[in-house]
């Protein structure tokens, strides 16, 4: 079985601070790994991902997430926050060997950027 | 705009109601995925189709069905309904069925409240 955990409900950061939201992950096999961003009132918009390769993984708006293998980690980074990415923030996995082809969720972090 | 669309927006009925949604994939993508997201459960995999045909069961209750058309489009039917069905029914498409290093593309959610 695939699970993902997402430790904080919340997260807030004043604008131009680094900010962080943690993602942990179990997988049997190898994981395919996403971040997606919800809007409120909007669907969820594809962020990033790992697939393999390079552990820092660069995507949209300026985020990037490093993969931590020994520590079964896919935090989401970015090095100033924006007023505007405020928002729902999810992660999710995939396990690259099982046969089924959903992605597992976690619960999501609300991130708050203070101006 | 993801290109996926799902119809209607939002839906009210009663208890014991019946209800269909609907999701328009986007163009060229085979497989289509039901998620529901309420504020405890977070986001729940529901039921994967691809090209006509169930691929992957989730979470999905016995008074739920779905299908897939030869059009590509797909409708979730939501039955008996209680008050604790009320949530956020997202669709989401990918290109092939395996989709392993593809993202899924949301919809912006069909917004359910049984009253």
């Amino acid at each position: 079985a695939q699970s993902v955990a997402q430790p904080e409900d919340q997260v807030n950061v004043a604008e131009g601070n680094p900010l962080t939201v943690k993602c942990t992950y179990s997988v049997s096999g190898n994981p395919y790994l996403f971040w997606y961003v919800q809007y409120p009132n909007r669907g969820l918009q594809f962020l990033l991902k790992y697939i393999t390769g390079d552990n820092l993984v660069k995507g949209s708006y300026g985020f990037e997430a490093e993969f931590n293998k020994s520590q079964t980690s896919f935090h989401l980074k970015k090095p100033s926050a924006l007023v505007s990415d405020s928002a729902l923030y999810f992660c999710a996995v995939r396990d690259s060997g099982a046969g089924s082809y959903q992605l597992t969720f976690g619960k999501g972090t609300k991130l708050s950027v203070i101006p | 705009d993801s290109g996926v669309t799902q119809t209607p927006k939002h839906l009210i009925t009663a208890t014991g109601q019946r209800v269909t949604l609907r999701c328009s994939p986007r163009s060229g993508d085979l497989s289509v995925y039901w998620y529901q997201q309420s504020l405890d459960q977070g986001l729940q995999f529901l039921i994967q189709y691809y090209n006509g045909e169930e691929r992957a069961k989730g979470n999905i209750l016995e008074r739920f069905s779905a299908q897939q058309f030869p059009d590509l489009h797909s409708e979730l039917n939501l039955s008996s309904l209680e008050l604790g069905d009320s949530a956020l029914y997202f669709c989401a498409s990918s290109a092939r069925a395996q989709s392993n290093t593809g993202e899924l593309f949301f919809g912006e959610g069909s917004r359910l409240t049984v009253l």
